[in-house]
Parts: structure tokens; C-alpha cells; sequence
């Protein structure tokens, strides 16, 4: 984290509501990444974006959606059509453009629950 | 796309002692592995990272190996304290043309006091 903020820290939502996750960044990153993990779990990619304006289906991206209208902005929407959203989410930035050798920084995570 | 395996899912040791962790990959052009450690309930930490034009880092008490023949990795923690509790997890590139990860499943780490 340190330059990666994510809110809420907890967000608890009813089954049919839509809502959205906060990811900030002030490092100057071109790309940034959404990433689910539940229980005992290892990471799985959501959504990424290399650029503004551009993003990405990752393995799970159904029920999901982002947008990237600033650099340092890369909002998650867990929809209704998302069956079993309840999990840890995590977002990341990296700087971007060089091949295969780009490092992520984590921000300290979300926790959803559905009542 | 690269496929990362990551043992043992889980590890107990005694303080003092040392631990280690192995991925495998399979893209024999990845040639970057970096290694995060996650704390209950917070976001994953980069602890050291290698690139291919080496064969092993150190950073105090952790080190990372690197063999590019066998495709596989290590991370190496000397003199275990308590709170290198912890999981553990290791990735490589996705592909050698982007900046997307694959992670291994994570190794829950217990130091034993």
C-alpha cells in the first residue's frame, strides 16, 4: 500500500444492490488491477487497465465493471449479476510498459460481505 | 500463458529455524518472479523480486534462487521470527508482452515461537 488507498475498508451489501469499490493511486502508474481472493485463496484478475481510458477483462469478469477515467482512478462495480461477490478485493498499480517485468504495489484491500 | 505452481500450501516451523518456498513455472521467457507477503487481513507486500540475469538476491534475512534450467524459484527466510507469519506468494509474468501477473495458490507460513 502507501501510495494505494482503498475504501471502503468493509462494505456489507443486500442481495440485487449494485456497489462500488474505491481504488486511488498517487504513484504515477499507468496500470492499475482488480483482483478477487476469497478464503485460503490465492488471486484472481477481475479487470486491469494499462492505460486511461482502455481496460481489460481478466479470468473473472463476469458480474464486474470498471471504468478508468483518470490515471490515478480505477473504480470496481460488483453488479447483482455477480452470484457469490462476497470476498476480499485488491487493487493494484504498477508503472506499466515494460514487458514482463513490471512490479505490482497492493493497496491494503476491501472486504464485501452480502446480507 | 504461464502456469505457476507453488509449494507446500502450507509450512510450520520453529523460531530459529529456516523455511522455503518453491514455485515452478512454465514459460521458459519469463524473466521476472517477484514474491509478496500477506498479512491477515491486508493487502499483499512486496518482499524481493529476482530478474533472470541473476541466480540469487538477498535482502537480509530472506533471499530468492532462481534456476532457469528447471523453470523454478525459491524463497529462503533465515533465523524465522514470529512475525514472519504470514502467506506467502509468488508470481511470475503472464505473458512476456504485458504487465500482468500469474500468482501461485499461496503458502501459510506459522513460526512457532
Amino acid at each position: 500500500d502507501g501510495g494505494i488507498t482503498q475504501s471502503p475498508k468493509y462494505l456489507f451489501r443486500k442481495e440485487g444492490q449494485n456497489v462500488t469499490l474505491s481504488c486511488e493511486q498517487n504513484l504515477n502508474h499507468d496500470a492499475m488491477y482488480w483482483y478477487r481472493q476469497d478464503p485460503g485463496q490465492g488471486l484472481r484478475l477481475i479487470y486491469y487497465s494499462q492505460i486511461v481510458n482502455d481496460f481489460q477483462k481478466g479470468d473473472i469478469a463476469e458480474g464486474y465493471s470498471v471504468s478508468r477515467e483518470k490515471k490515478e482512478s480505477f473504480p470496481l462495480t460488483v453488479t447483482s449479476a455477480q452470484k457469490n461477490p462476497t470476498a476480499f478485493y485488491l487493487c493494484a498499480s504498477s508503472a506499466g510498459g515494460r514487458a514482463g517485468t513490471d512490479t505490482q504495489y497492493f493497496g491494503p484491500g476491501t472486504r464485501l460481505t452480502v446480507l | 500463458g504461464e502456469n505457476v505452481e507453488q509449494h507446500p500450501s502450507t509450512l510450520s516451523v520453529q523460531e530459529g529455524d529456516s523455511a522455503v518456498i518453491k514455485c515452478t513455472y512454465s514459460d521458459s521467457a519469463s524473466n521476472y518472479f517477484p514474491w509478496y507477503k500477506q498479512e491477515l487481513g491486508k493487502g499483499p507486500q512486496l518482499i524481493i523480486d529476482i530478474r533472470s540475469n541473476v541466480g540469487e538476491k538477498k535482502d537480509q534475512r530472506i533471499a530468492v534462487t532462481l534456476n532457469k534450467t528447471a523453470k523454478h524459484f525459491s524463497l529462503h527466510i533465515t533465523e524465522t521470527q514470529p512475525e514472519d507469519s504470514a502467506v506467502y506468494f509468488c508470481a511470475a509474468p503472464k505473458e512476456t508482452s504485458g504487465s500482468r501477473l500469474t500468482f501461485g495458490e499461496g503458502t501459510q507460513l506459522t513460526v512457532n515461537p
